[in-house]
């Protein structure tokens, strides 16, 4: 299993354009969620999807959204990007929700850059 | 509101030297608390937890609820324990709140 894979590895867009990230969990693992990663801090935690529905959502305007799908793979979508959105995109699956016990193994993530 | 906190963003130790990674977290619920790394040009992953009350790779942490804190410590580091530490907190409905980070360097 080449483990949680990410795409595409960077990308590149103008303000106000759309932009779609793609995550496929572990093979056998339920959970998928999203984070943000500026530069020079922590990720930021996004979404939560579990069996297809959303289980947690962080502080993330609405021009975020994110879905998964019945193979448990998931998208993560923003519009009408901004300056600010430029970042690290990671996600992470887990077997379960992402409760104690569930440990989640992270992607590589996906390098935004909006000019 | 929740938060974690880390105070350091870079430590510098000697090989053998003892370390701590200090993390400081604020919430009102029962805290779930972890530590992730991330080695150079490796995906973050999970070192420990606190319930598991784990020593992984020689290192320790434990929750003190008195003092909001959850300390990465290793009596002796090593120079591969260079890496990038992060202190991360499980807070209600399945949100994570990840500090942001220490930079460990272990000097020869």
């Amino acid at each position: 299993d080449a483990g949680v894979t990410q795409s595409p590895t960077h990308l590149i867009k103008t303000r106000g354009q759309h932009v779609t990230l793609r995550c496929s969990p572990i093979s056998g693992h339920k959970s998928v969620s999203w984070y943000q990663q500026v530069l020079g801090q922590g990720p930021q935690f996004i979404f939560q999807y579990y069996e297809k529905e959303e289980r947690g959502r962080g502080n993330f305007p609405d021009r975020f959204s994110a879905r998964q799908f019945p193979n448990y793979s998931s998208e993560l979508n923003v519009n009408a990007l901004l300056l600010g959105d430029s970042a690290l995109y990671l996600c992470a699956s887990s077997f379960g929700g992402a409760g104690s016990g569930n440990e989640q193994f992270f992607g590589p993530g996906t390098r935004l850059t909006v000019l | 509101a929740q938060r974690v906190t880390q105070p350091e963003k870079l430590l510098s130790v000697f090989k053998g030297a003892p370390v701590e990674l200090k993390c400081n977290y604020s919430y009102s619920g029962s805290p779930e608390l972890f530590w992730y790394v991330q080695y150079s040009r490796q995906r973050l992953q999970l070192l420990l937890r606190h319930i598991s009350r784990e020593s992984i790779k020689g290192f320790t942490a434990d929750l003190n609820k008195g003092e909001t804190s959850f300390h990465l410590k290793k009596p002796f580091a090593q120079e591969e324990d260079s890496a990038m530490y992060y202190c991360a907190l499980k807070a209600n409905f399945n949100k994570f709140y990840f500090g942001s980070g220490t930079k460990l360097n272990v000097k020869p």
